[in-house]
């Protein structure tokens, strides 16, 4: 169990640049979460992948962002045209789907500055 | 939509004393799980302990243990024997059963042992 990667650990880019973020999931978990942490808050919720298919959207993933897990095994989230509001530790988790109360595994995450 | 609300940003202990972190949340839902999760200074976030709501008995792991209140909805951590290792952030979570399969996070409390 190498546990769940993220990559880059950080990130500075400019207003109106696109980013794309890497999560590899601990290999045998079929459910892949992404989720936004901002300083002082809990992480909320983004997005979520069983094996490839992509079952649930936050309505805070607005149209400059999109995630793929297209062989259900990494997965990418991008931000295009990005703007300072998207600084934020964004975190990507896997589970086993053995029902809701599966634990999720977290990454370290990657930290997005937009200046 | 559920919520999770945890009423204290900060608390602090020393090293070797009890302390209690508390939890609330809004469900009409009677089938989910909570959870807390840990989140040490620039490491990622960890499982600490699980609760399912169909269990009366309050779950407990070495240290750890919940006092889990279903129609107060309450769902307080105790950490008995704190270690200088303990200062963290503590986010309580919650996940229903069968509906939305995304976890929801209070604010956090962070948690400072003191020498």
């Amino acid at each position: 169990d190498t546990g769940v990667s993220q990559d880059p650990r950080h990130k500075i880019t400019k207003r109106g640049q696109n980013v794309t973020f890497r999560c590899d999931p601990i290999s045998e978990h079929n459910r892949l979460y992404w989720y936004r942490q901002t300083l002082g808050q809990g992480p909320e919720f983004l997005t979520y992948f069983q094996n490839e298919a992509q079952l649930e959207k936050s309505r805070l993933l607005s149209d400059r962002f999109s995630a793929e897990r297209p062989k259900g095994s990494f997965s990418t989230l991008e931000i295009q045209r990005t703007e300072q509001g998207d600084s934020a530790m964004y975190l990507c988790a896997s589970s086993l789907v053995a029902g809701a109360g599966s634990p999720l595994h977290f990454g370290n995450g990657t930290r997005l500055t937009v200046t | 939509a559920q919520t999770v609300t945890q009423s204290q940003p900060e608390m602090s202990v020393q090293e070797a004393e009890t302390v209690t972190l508390s939890c609330t949340y809004d469900t009409s839902e009677s089938n989910y799980y909570l959870f807390w999760y840990k989140q040490p200074p620039s490491r990622q976030m960890i499982l600490v302990i699980r609760q399912e709501a169909y269990k009366q008995q309050n779950a407990t792991e070495n240290r750890f243990s919940v006092n889990f209140q279903k129609a107060a909805k309450s769902f307080s951590l105790k950490i008995s024997d704190s270690q200088l290792g303990d200062t963290a952030m503590y986010f309580c979570a919650f996940i229903s059963q069968g509906g939305s399969e995304k976890l929801v996070f209070g604010k956090g409390t962070k948690l400072t042992v003191n020498p």
